[in-house]
């Protein structure tokens, strides 16, 4: 059965301190992992997707990286707007998306 | 582009009764996929249909059930209701069938089970 473990639960940063979010999984034929944001009362917003270790990607202040075994959201000299919760979710070869329960980020002015 | 809707956004119920959660997706998306999402459990597949046809199903009771229209809309039936489905139901969108595309999500149906 896939698995996907995210941590920390809950990370508070001050304005412009850089972190790093974890995302460790296994998974049967790894077909994709994605990161999403979800705001609070909001759907889940997609923001990457990877599918082969070494693979990185940016958008903004976000960068994924994914290896045989974790993934990495780093989030450099954040701002308060980037407060939210951050999903990880894994596709393997049973074709189901299996979510982590997610890092929940604040970041303080 | 209108983004995927979902109605109702809120729903109170109380245990026994049965109720129905629709989803429309973006326009020219004709795979939809549904996730019931909890504190403790966090985001959980329930089942993608495609083509009005049911690809995968997650590991829910048979309670849950899920239908497609020729239009895509989709609806998900939640029968004999429980307190322990009290739940945000999110609905998805994606161009292409299978998990390994991006999903649109819409805002979600909050149920709550008295």
């Amino acid at each position: 059965e896939d698995q996907v473990t995210q941590s920390p639960e809950a990370l508070r940063l001050q304005e412009g301190e850089s972190s790093s979010l974890n995302c460790s999984y296994t998974v049967s034929g790894l077909r994709g992992l994605f990161w999403y944001r979800q705001d609070p009362g909001k759907g889940p917003e997609f923001l990457f997707t990877l599918y082969s270790a070494g693979e990185e990607k940016e958008k903004e202040r976000l960068k994924a990286t994914l290896t045989k075994k974790e993934s990495f959201l780093h989030i450099t000299a954040p701002k308060p707007e980037d407060s939210a919760t951050y999903l990880c979710a894994v596709s393997g070869g049973n074709e189901k998306l299996t979510f982590g329960t997610g890092t929940r980020l604040t970041i303080i002015p | 582009k209108a983004g995927v809707t979902q109605t109702p956004r809120y729903l109170i119920k109380t245990r026994g009764q049965q109720v129905t959660l629709s989803c429309s997706p973006i326009s020219g998306h004709r795979s939809v996929s549904w996730y019931q999402q909890t504190p403790g459990q966090g985001l959980q597949f329930l089942f993608e249909y495609f083509s009005e046809t049911q690809r995968n199903k997650g590991n829910f009771p048979g309670r849950f059930s899920g239908r497609q229209f020729s239009n895509s809309r989709s609806e998900m039936n939640v029968s004999t209701l429980e307190l322990g489905d009290s739940a945000l139901y999110l609905c998805a969108s994606s161009l292409f069938p299978g998990m390994d595309n991006e999903q649109f999500f819409g805002p979600g149906t909050r149920l709550t089970v008295l």
